[in-house]
């Protein structure tokens, strides 16, 4: 079954605290994404990433890492979460068009993470 | 930057009526698309429609853009209330390369029995 799986799916941790959400697709996808939801906000791009090894900036990057090395897997890190990070997050993967084409294809979203940083 | 902004933010009908949304961005497009998403779930894509598309059709779904208006309209027809969630417009900015999304903050959407 073709999917966006995500985890963990709830995480409660305190401020400081490392902690890596773990974003994998088995689509082949070259782009993957991750976004954070916040009531009255909508969906807020974090980071995004083209293909293996090249990752991008979002509107919102400040206080998260990313990487892509293998194409499947692209994970989320905070090195040091704030409460202001508590928020729905969201991965997603796509289909790239092929160069030239400026088209693009639909997102597959992951189930999301709850994540709460007191 | 805020690209997508649905309008209204929340809207309630009866089960059978149609329901209308619709979505304004600011700058020039190669694609915009709507996504659904229930209750604390993940978006499920609904419908894509291309700069040089003017209406997409999909089971109860049509879609129309304006590029002049820089606006979209997502229209449900005889609705159920197996409808009821959010709807969010997405676009990807021309002038970004289309290489990153913008979603507004949704429309939610209440279908009552």
């Amino acid at each position: 079954e073709a999917q966006v799986t995500q985890n963990p799916r709830y995480l409660i941790t305190v401020t400081g605290k490392k902690l890596t959400v773990t974003c994998s697709q088995n689509m082949n996808h070259e782009y993957m994404s991750w976004y954070r939801q916040d009531p009255g906000l909508g969906l807020r791009q974090i980071y995004y990433s083209m293909n293996v090894e090249v990752t991008d900036k979002g509107d919102v990057p400040e206080g998260y890492k990313v990487s892509r090395k293998e194409k499947r897997n692209f994970p989320l890190i905070l090195e040091s979460p704030s409460p202001n990070q508590t928020s729905l997050y969201f991965c997603a993967s796509s289909l790239l068009p092929g160069q030239g084409n400026v088209y693009r294809y639909e997102q597959y979203f992951g189930p999301g993470t709850r994540l709460t940083v007191t | 930057s805020q690209q997508g902004e649905e309008d209204p933010q929340a809207l309630s009908i009866q089960e059978g009526e149609n329901a209308t949304m619709n979505c304004s961005y600011k700058t020039s497009i190669n694609n915009l698309q709507w996504y659904r998403q229930n209750s604390g779930r993940g978006l499920v894509h609904l419908i894509l429609i291309r700069s040089n598309e003017r209406e997409k059709h999909s089971g109860r779904l049509r879609v129309t853009l304006d590029t002049s208006k820089k606006s979209s309209s997502l229209l449900i027809t005889a609705s159920r209330a197996a409808d009821t969630a959010s709807y969010f417009c997405a676009t990807d900015a021309r002038d970004n390369y289309g290489q990153n999304f913008v979603f507004g903050p949704g429309t939610r959407l209440s279908v009552l029995p």
